[in-house]
Parts: C-alpha cells; sequence; structure tokens
C-alpha cells in the first residue's frame, strides 16, 4: 500500500490479557518505529529498528512490552498481562533510511483500551 | 537529549499567515528540526524539515535562526483545515530514532 498500514484499529482487551500490535511499514522503508501516545498528550518513544542492526528498545516501559520485526517488513508490538496504564494509542512510523535527515511517515495508530 | 518549547495553544484567524514558534536552545550541530501536524483522531503528517537554511515546501516555510536556536513554522494562508496540534522535534544525529514530541502547539483556525 501507499501508506504505513496499523492493525486493528481499534482493540478492547481485559487486563491480564496479552495483546498484538501490527505494523505494515511503506515498502522500501528500512526504518520503522513505535510510539504510544496517551490520551491529550505528546508521542512517547518505545523502540526503533534500522535495517538488520539490533533495535534501539530504550522507550520500552517495561519488561510486558516486547517487539519484532522480520526483516525490513512488518513488525509486531506484544503486551503482555496488559493493565490500564497501557490504554492509549499505539503509533507505528516509518522512514526511507534512519538517519535524521529523513522525515517520519506515521499510520492511524491502534487504540487500545484496557478494561 | 535536546529538548522543544512550544506554547500551548495559538488561534489564527481564516487567510492569515501564522507563525507557529519552537525553542530549541541545547540543540546540537548536526541535530535536524523536524515539524509534524496531528489531526484529531490520526497519526503525525510529516509538514517540512530543515538544519541551517530556510525551508519551503507546498504546505509551509521553515526559518531558522542563524543560532539554531529556535525555529518558526509559517503557514502562509491558514484555512479551518490546518486546525491541528503542531509539533517541533529534533531528530538527533547520534540518535536518529529516538525523537521526543512534547505536547505541541493546539492551532485553531477562526472563520
Amino acid at each position: 500500500g501507499a501508506g504505513v498500514s496499523q492493525s486493528p484499529s481499534n482493540k478492547v482487551t481485559e487486563k491480564g490479557k496479552d495483546v498484538e500490535l501490527r505494523c505494515d511499514p511503506i515498502s522500501g522503508h528500512t526504518a520503522l518505529y513505535w510510539y504510544r501516545q496517551r490520551l491529550g498528550q505528546g508521542l512517547e518513544f518505545l523502540i526503533y529498528f534500522q535495517g538488520n542492526s539490533a533495535p534501539d528498545k530504550s522507550g520500552l516501559p517495561s519488561d510486558r512490552f516486547s517487539a519484532e520485526r522480520t526483516g525490513e517488513s512488518v513488525s509486531t508490538l506484544t503486551i503482555q498481562r496488559t493493565q490500564q496504564e497501557d490504554s492509549a494509542v499505539y503509533l507505528c512510523a516509518s522512514s526511507t533510511r534512519g538517519g535524521s535527515n529523513y522525515g517520519y511517515t506515521f499510520g492511524s495508530g491502534t487504540r487500545l483500551t484496557v478494561v | 537529549d535536546a529538548k522543544t518549547t512550544q506554547p500551548n495553544s495559538m488561534e489564527s484567524n481564516e487567510e492569515e499567515p501564522v507563525h507557529l514558534p519552537c525553542n530549541h536552545s541545547t540543540i546540537s550541530g548536526t541535530d535536524y528540526i523536524h515539524w509534524y501536524r496531528q489531526l484529531p483522531s490520526q497519526g503525525p503528517e510529516y509538514v517540512i524539515h530543515g538544519l541551517t537554511s530556510n525551508v519551503n515546501n507546498r504546505m509551509a516555510s521553515l526559518a531558522i535562526a542563524e543560532d539554531r536556536k529556535s525555529s518558526t513554522l509559517i503557514l502562509h494562508r491558514a484555512t479551518l483545515r490546518d486546525a491541528a496540534v503542531y509539533y517541533c522535534i529534533l531528530r538527533y544525529n547520534t540518535n536518529a530514532g529516538k525523537s521526543t514530541f512534547g505536547d505541541g502547539t493546539t492551532l485553531t483556525v477562526k472563520p
């Protein structure tokens, strides 16, 4: 597709369940990023993948959060044993390369609600 | 990491120019300045970016201070569709993945 695709667009889950969020970046984009946005707030960096390099996981808030990326394509963000404070919009972005001279293209996000 | 400071909100009248300021006093020499905007229920959208020189594109202009400690996003003729949250961020040359998005500036455009 032409843009970054995220699925599902909305997810309601019970506290304690695991969830998987998917991101399909723009074809050919080597860099992929996950951000979290709580209601009315700015974006919080979670994790960054660049090609075959080791990902920068420094933004993951706890060991319940993990992410994988297959080559330079799909990425999955997994949240285990969800808590109510995990409720947020999870945004994925990709860019042509990982350098600072390249802009992000964001998806529309997955709105996660933990009840 | 260098941070940016923006006003919480601004108002503009339709078809008038809008100047959105951003301070980044601790910017490093090779960090790029990027601007994004976010409409309700959407992901952020790229607007413009630059390093030292002023930049123009079809959406906006970016004016960068000579000392690079501040920048201004210029919308030449605001429309109702420009109402959004505008984020000024730094993309670090040493760690391009880890940009910090603050709370941004909420722009209201009045007809």
